[in-house]
């Protein structure tokens, strides 16, 4: 069993749609990253979130920590094919702040 | 800039087999890390070096060994391979608590 649990595990959706990701845990993170990856190469930083409660913005994409620091969610508006990748969210676990734990991931397909 | 430079590849081995993996960042960063990568486990993490001379189990460490030979390097090593084994293998590096990781392109690992 993983510390993060991302759902869906699977997104395949239309140009123009909107999505959420989900990423859970029961435990209480310091602090949560969320990362793209394409494939042959390694995940990309997107955002960091720090404070419980706190929302980020991307362009599109809108990222949101859990009040209680547990929890975090992606939402992408009016995808477009070049959102299409792995999404990965990863915590610093139990205040060993060096200690970078990954979720399961979602994978997202856009279609043009 | 190179950033961080994994070698080799690819790599298959046999049962029983052992083998290093290498990994050097030219970033000067603190941290450095070692995940595994399977289909729908996201990214587990191996091994970590907070700094240089110290070493830490993460979420899979055993049949893995690590080495933190300088601030650059940081080595991986499968004393006896086991087909459970095959993956791809991802190196990371940070600089301060809460950076981004940067990752290297991956070491695809095939045990037969």
């Amino acid at each position: 069993t993983q510390l993060l649990e991302q759902s869906p595990q699977f997104l395949s959706i239309q140009e123009g749609e909107n999505l959420t990701v989900y990423c859970n845990s029961s435990s209480v993170f310091s602090s949560l990253q969320w990362y793209r990856q394409e494939p042959g190469e390694g995940p990309v930083l997107l955002v960091t979130v720090v404070t419980g409660g706190e929302v980020k913005k991307l362009k599109r994409l809108t990222f949101q920590f859990g009040d209680a620091r547990k929890d975090s969610s992606l939402h992408i508006t009016a995808a477009q094919p070049g959102d299409t990748g792995l999404y990965l969210c990863a915590g610093y676990y139990g205040g060993a702040t060096n200690k970078l734990i990954f979720g399961t991931g979602t994978l997202l397909a856009v279609q043009p | 800039n190179a950033g961080v430079t994994q070698t080799p590849k690819f790599q298959v081995l046999k049962t029983g087999q052992s083998m290093t993996l290498q990994c050097a960042q030219d970033m000067n960063h603190n941290s450095m890390y070692w995940y595994r990568q399977d289909p729908g486990m996201g990214l587990r993490l191996i091994y970590y070096s907070a700094s240089e001379g110290t070493t830490d189990k993460g979420e899979v460490p055993n049949g893995y060994n690590v080495s933190r030979l300088n601030k650059r390097e940081f080595s991986l090593r499968l004393e006896s391979a086991a087909p459970s084994q095959t993956s791809v293998y991802f190196c990371a590096s940070k600089t301060f608590i809460g950076s981004p990781l940067h990752f290297g392109n991956g070491t695809r690992l095939t045990v037969t």
